[in-house]
């Protein structure tokens, strides 16, 4: 199976700032990369896809970027709304694998 | 809209068995491929079971081979998930899920909750 691994596993940062999450893979999943914010108690949504493609109704603020086996999922101006847990995950081999999560708070 | 609404769960003695159902709504159930994820409490997410649009097909994480079975009917619009033998590591939040393009999941069910423990 593909592992991934995402830093830091805690973040904490105040409002306005940029803050950025890190996912590498154990092998090259050619931008089949997915993130997934989830807000305490909720289901996880559906932030970014192939690694850099903004689903419907996500603020702009969000972006993702990265290529092989390094991923990264930046905030702009982060918001309080933005605090939850975020996890990656690939879609190029089966069976398809998530992060542990990156779980944000504000400072 | 899309709507996911999952049912079926509970607390069950390990070894024994139970069914989820996942009823949809707001989009054509028989085009997508439908999915069931977990969550341990406190952890990740892990994929569990897949079937293809039609039923023909489905595909099962190792550790519930033999175990689960996923199913649907598209009469009814209903996602199934029948746990046989389950274990205590089964326990979890069960979410189903479905998207626009394989296993990328734009769409989840607000969960179930399936605690195996004697």
């Amino acid at each position: 199976d593909i592992q991934m691994t995402q830093s830091p596993a805690s973040l904490s940062a105040s409002l306005g700032e940029t803050v950025t999450i890190e996912c590498l893979a154990s092998e090259d999943i050619y931008s089949n990369l997915a993130w997934y914010q989830q807000k305490p108690g909720k289901s996880p949504q559906l932030l970014i896809y192939y690694a850099n493609s903004l689903n419907d109704g996500v603020p702009s603020r969000f972006s993702g970027s990265g290529s092989g086996t390094q991923y990264s999922l930046k905030i702009n101006s982060l918001q309080s709304e933005d605090v939850s847990i975020y996890f990656c995950q690939q879609n190029y081999d089966s069976p398809n694998t998530f992060g542990a999560g990156t779980k944000l708070e504000l400072k | 809209e899309v709507q996911l609404v999952e049912s079926g769960g509970g607390l069950v003695q390990p070894g024994r068995s139970l069914k989820l159902s996942c009823a949809a709504s707001g989009f054509t159930f028989s085009n997508y491929g439908m999915h069931w994820i977990r969550q341990a409490p406190t952890k990740g997410l892990e994929w569990v079971a897949s079937i293809s649009p039609s039923g023909g097909s489905t595909y099962y994480r190792d550790s519930v081979k033999g175990r689960f079975t996923i199913s649907r009917d598209n009469a009814k619009s209903t996602l199934y998930l029948q746990m046989d033998s389950l274990r205590s590591e089964d326990t979890a939040t069960y979410y189903c899920a479905t998207g626009h393009s394989s296993y990328i999941y734009d769409y989840w069910g607000q969960g179930v909750m399936v605690t195996v423990s004697s």
